[in-house]
């Protein structure tokens, strides 16, 4: 049981290139989140999926998609990276409901040159 | 703006002692309280929870206290260990649902041996 995985651990990325960072759980949660988290500020959601099929934008949006793949994977697109994406991005889940928990992957570092 | 915050970004606590990490927050609507544990180079992961009907929620060694009316809450270890050496984040959320908690900046906490 790996919980919740991301994949890459690193990345490092040029003004303008593109990549997909990847998310999968093996928990059968129903939700899905994107958050990232810069230095000094709490965690911030990017964007969730409340189930299959279904996606939302969270706080702060702007330059990234998503895709919910399936029940278990959820990815982030950057489309033209920007120096401003530098940061530490992480993946999370739960089932959906009452003061569930969210189960945290271990996160992706990005940095944009 | 930060809804949630953190005021103390670092503590130190010789192991063995109460170690008290704090947590205010402005919005009166939020209603429900996690705390999260976060290691170096992993992601964050669920520690306690606490809902507004209650003033006190205990698991183990860690309590989480809610003051509603001064908008303030805490996690209490009792005692410290080295292994409790860690960030931890508050997040708050007025409905309890994994997309609307707001995320503090986090304490980084040192159990000192």
């Amino acid at each position: 049981n790996a919980g919740v995985t991301q994949t890459p651990k690193f990345q490092v990325l040029k003004t303008g290139q593109s990549m997909t960072l990847q998310c999968a759980q093996d928990m059968n949660h129903n939700s899905m989140y994107w958050y990232r988290q810069d230095p000094g500020m709490g965690l911030r959601l990017i964007y969730y999926s409340a189930s299959e099929g279904t996606t939302d934008k969270g706080e702060v949006p702007n330059g990234y998609n998503v895709s919910r793949l399936n029940k278990r994977e959820f990815s982030l697109r950057l489309e033209s990276a920007a120096p401003s994406q530098t940061s530490v991005y992480f993946c999370a889940s739960d089932s959906g409901g009452a003061l569930m928990s969210q189960y945290f992957g271990p996160g992706t570092r990005l940095l944009v040159l | 703006d930060q809804q949630v915050k953190q005021n103390s970004p670092s503590l130190s606590v010789q192991e063995g002692r109460i170690s008290i990490l704090n947590c205010d927050y402005t919005n009166s609507m939020f209603d429900y309280f996690l705390w999260y544990k976060k290691y170096p180079a992993e992601g964050p992961t669920f520690l306690i929870s606490i809902s507004s009907i209650k003033d006190k929620n205990e698991d183990g060694r860690f309590t989480v206290f809610l003051n509603k009316s001064a908008k303030h809450l805490s996690l209490h270890i009792v005692p410290s260990q080295p292994g409790d050496s860690a960030v931890y984040f508050c997040a708050a959320s007025d409905d309890n649902y994994g997309q609307n908690f707001v995320f503090g900046p986090g304490t980084r906490l040192s159990v000192l041996p």
